[in-house]
């Protein structure tokens, strides 16, 4: 079946140390995203890509980078320079990017969860 | 900026009560609307949409109609179940998808 697979479910990290969250698609999804939930605020997005080798700013990238060297994958590093990185982090594709075609659908992933120790 | 408002949760009921979960928004335009469901421990799956005014949502006995009068899109079910529960997010797309806060909904039999 086709889907996104995220991993690890659960991640611990130290404080001052850079974490990797891999996303993997086998939907043949153009485009892909990376959103933070936190209790109470909903979705927020860090980073969307629409093609290979290109990516853009969501509204709240800062301490965070990604890549997107294959279609399939969108792993996103969260950087020693995010202040508070806890949270619960979904990777997110559709099968364009579509912000105009009224009615772009995204397919979830099951969610990583980070805490910092 | 667009944005979603939701009720806040949670939301508590008996099995077979009526439900419904208030969502409005604020856009500069003609927005798509959507609403996705969150079980525990899980990513976010489609519940469904309404892209244009008058447009009715529905699945699996879920409803939405979308209010362009009243800039709403309020989530209903005549029936609950236990295992409807789980988080509801109302989302917006307008150059690009926003989400509301989402409502935990809590079935108890």
């Amino acid at each position: 079946d086709g889907g996104i697979t995220q991993s690890p479910k659960y991640l611990f990290r130290k404080e001052g140390q850079n974490v990797t969250l891999s996303c993997e698609q086998n939907l043949n999804h153009d485009a892909m995203y990376w959103y933070r939930q936190d209790p109470g605020q909903g979705l927020r997005l860090i980073y969307y890509s629409q093609i290979v080798n290109d990516f853009q700013k969501g509204d709240i990238a800062e301490g965070y980078s990604v890549s997107r060297e294959k279609k399939e994958s969108f792993p996103l590093t969260v950087t020693s320079a995010q202040k508070n990185p806890t949270a619960f982090y979904l990777c997110a594709s559709s099968i364009r990017e579509g912000w105009v075609s009224g009615a772009n659908v995204l397919t979830f992933g099951a969610g990583s969860r980070l805490t910092v120790l | 900026g667009d944005s979603v408002t939701q009720m806040e949760g949670p939301v508590t009921l008996s099995e077979e009560a009526f439900l419904t979960i208030n969502c409005t928004y604020t856009a500069t335009g003609y927005p798509s609307l959507f609403w996705y469901v969150q079980y525990p421990g899980e990513g976010l799956q489609l519940l469904l949409k309404a892209t244009k005014a008058d447009d009715k949502g529905s699945n699996k006995g879920f409803e939405a109609t979308y209010r362009k009068e009243t800039t709403s899109f309020h989530l209903e079910k005549g029936s609950v179940q236990v295992s409807d529960s789980a988080v509801y997010f109302c989302a917006l797309l307008i150059q690009k998808l926003v989400f509301g806060t989402g409502t935990r909904l809590l079935v108890s039999p």
